[in-house]
């Protein structure tokens, strides 16, 4: 079974600066994704960001960076310089090949990025 | 405009209503997902078509029946619903199924109010 914890129901950060929202997962198996999606008032998720369980580098795109630490399990988003733009919910997902498509979700973070 | 449509925006049924929600992707995509977000808790996967064909049914109770006439429609027809199954329905297509590392296109959901 897959299980993915974000441990931050609510963040904020001044805008301009950086921030990084929390995500450990667990899994068994050897081969896995790890998905940032972002959720706005709107509703609709919006993807991020993806990392591969052998990728050998850390992903980046754009001001979106995934800290991916395969010993302890965490893959952390970090959002540099933030904007107001940024304020929404954050969920970290994950999915294996196990698993076929099925995404298993965090209960996500709330980031409010203050003027 | 992630290329996945979703109609209508907000629906408010009674308990013995009937309703369908559709979702509509132009992505060219060949599998297609209803996920359930309820407040407070982590998305949750219904149901998984690929190339029309069911592949997974999260143990949805039988009120929630999908439909997946071609690979870029997709609906959920609702029966006798519940005021706990009120919540955002989010639709979302990815190129494939299997694999751990598609990334999912979703709509902007569906918020259900069932009264």
């Amino acid at each position: 079974a897959q299980k993915i914890t974000q441990t931050q129901p609510g963040m904020f950060v001044q805008e301009k600066e950086a921030v990084t929202l929390d995500c450990t997962y667990d899994t068994s198996d050897p081969s896995y994704g790890l998905f940032w999606y972002k959720q706005p008032s709107s509703g609709e998720m919006i993807f991020l960001i993806y990392q591969g369980s052998y990728d050998q580098q850390n992903a980046t795109e754009g001001r979106y960076s995934l800290n991916f630490q395969k010993a302890r399990k965490s893959a952390n988003l970090v959002i540099s310089a933030s904007q107001l733009g940024d304020s929404a919910m954050y969920f970290c997902a994950m999915g294996s090949n196990n698993a076929g498509n099925m995404l298993t979700f965090g209960g996500g973070t709330r980031l409010m990025v203050k003027p | 405009e992630t290329g996945v449509t979703q109609t209508p925006r907000h629906l408010v049924m009674g308990m013995t209503n009937k309703k369908s929600l559709k979702c509509e992707q132009h992505l060219g995509h060949n599998a297609m997902y209803w996920y359930k977000q309820s407040a407070k808790k982590p998305l949750e996967l219904m149901f998984v078509y690929s190339l029309e064909e069911r592949v997974e049914n999260n143990s949805v109770p039988s009120r929630f029946s999908p439909e997946c006439p071609n690979s870029s429609h997709l609906f959920l027809h609702l029966h006798t619903l519940q005021p706990e199954d009120s919540a955002l329905y989010l639709c979302a297509s990815s190129q494939d199924s299997s694999g751990g590392s598609e990334k999912l296109f979703f709509g902007s959901g569906t918020q259900l109010s069932v009264l």
